[in-house]
C-alpha cells in the first residue's frame, strides 16, 4: 500500500526559530512531492513542489527531498504566528494513476 | 479569476436522504478530483478526472459517484447519505497529470453532516 508518513505534532516552535517538518514516504517510485498550508477550517494552499534530490528554497521556505531514504521535509525560517497551520506531505506515486497521495499533516503552532 | 468553487457550503442530511455537491473552475484545467478530509486521516481521494470525459475511481469511492459534466465542472453525488460520509469534502483541478501541471488548487470546501 502507498503511504504517507508524517508526524501529527503539535509541533511548537518559538517565533523566529527554524521550524522542520518531516515526511517519509512508501512507494520508492514516487516523483513529485508538494507541501501544502491548511489553516483551521480552509482548504490547503500550495507553498511548494520538488521533484529532484536536494534543496529548493523559496523565501522563509526550503524543501528537502532525499529519494534514497524516501523522506521529504519541509523547513521554515524565521517562524511567525502566520505560520501556524497544519502542513501536509503530499506525493504523487509511481503508475499511470498520478494520483496525489496526503499525509495526515503536522500541526504547527508558533508562539510569540 | 475566482479559481475552484464548491457549492453549497455547508448542508445537514438526514440518513437514507441524497444530494449533489457541486464544483467549478475556471483556470481551464483538465483534470479534476474530489477528496474527503476527516479528522487525523488526511486528505483521501474519493474520484477524479483526468480530462473531460473521463472518470476514474480514487481510494475511497463506495457511496458516492461523480459526473464531469465538462471541462468546468465536476459534480459529486451522494445517493444514498449514511453518518459515515460526515465529512469535508474539497475539490481540487489541476493544468495536467505531469510535472508542475500536477499542482493542485482546493475550492474552499463543504461541510456535510448526515445525521
Amino acid at each position: 500500500q502507498k503511504e504517507v508518513e508524517q508526524n501529527s505534532g503539535p509541533l511548537s516552535v518559538p517565533e523566529g526559530a527554524i521550524a522542520s517538518l518531516n515526511c517519509t514516504y512508501s512507494d520508492r517510485g514516487s516523483q513529485s512531492f508538494f507541501w501544502y498550508r491548511q489553516y483551521s477550517g480552509k482548504s490547503p494552499e500550495l507553498i511548494m513542489f520538488i521533484y529532484s534530490n536536494g534543496d529548493k528554497e523559496d523565501g522563509r521556505f526550503t524543501a528537502q527531498l532525499n529519494k534514497a531514504s524516501q523522506y521529504v521535509s519541509l523547513l521554515i525560517r524565521d517562524s511567525q504566528p502566520s505560520d501556524s497551520a497544519t502542513y501536509l506531505c503530499a506525493v504523487i506515486s509511481s503508475g499511470s494513476a498520478r494520483q496525489l497521495t496526503f499525509g495526515s499533516g503536522t500541526q504547527l503552532t508558533v508562539l510569540p | 479569476n475566482a479559481g475552484v468553487t464548491q457549492t453549497p457550503k455547508f448542508q445537514v442530511l438526514k440518513t437514507g436522504q441524497s444530494m449533489t455537491l457541486q464544483c467549478a473552475q475556471d483556470m481551464n484545467h483538465n483534470s479534476m478530483y474530489w477528496y474527503r478530509q476527516d479528522p487525523g486521516m488526511g486528505l483521501r481521494l474519493i474520484y477524479y478526472s483526468a480530462s473531460e470525459g473521463t472518470t476514474d475511481k480514487g481510494e475511497v469511492p463506495n457511496g458516492y459517484n461523480v459526473s464531469r459534466l465538462n471541462k468546468r465542472e465536476f459534480s459529486l453525488r451522494l445517493e444514498s447519505a449514511a453518518p459515515s460520509q460526515t465529512s469535508v469534502y474539497f475539490c481540487a483541478s489541476s493544468e495536467l497529470a505531469g510535472g508542475q501541471g500536477e499542482t493542485q488548487y482546493f475550492g474552499p470546501g463543504t461541510r456535510l453532516l448526515v445525521l
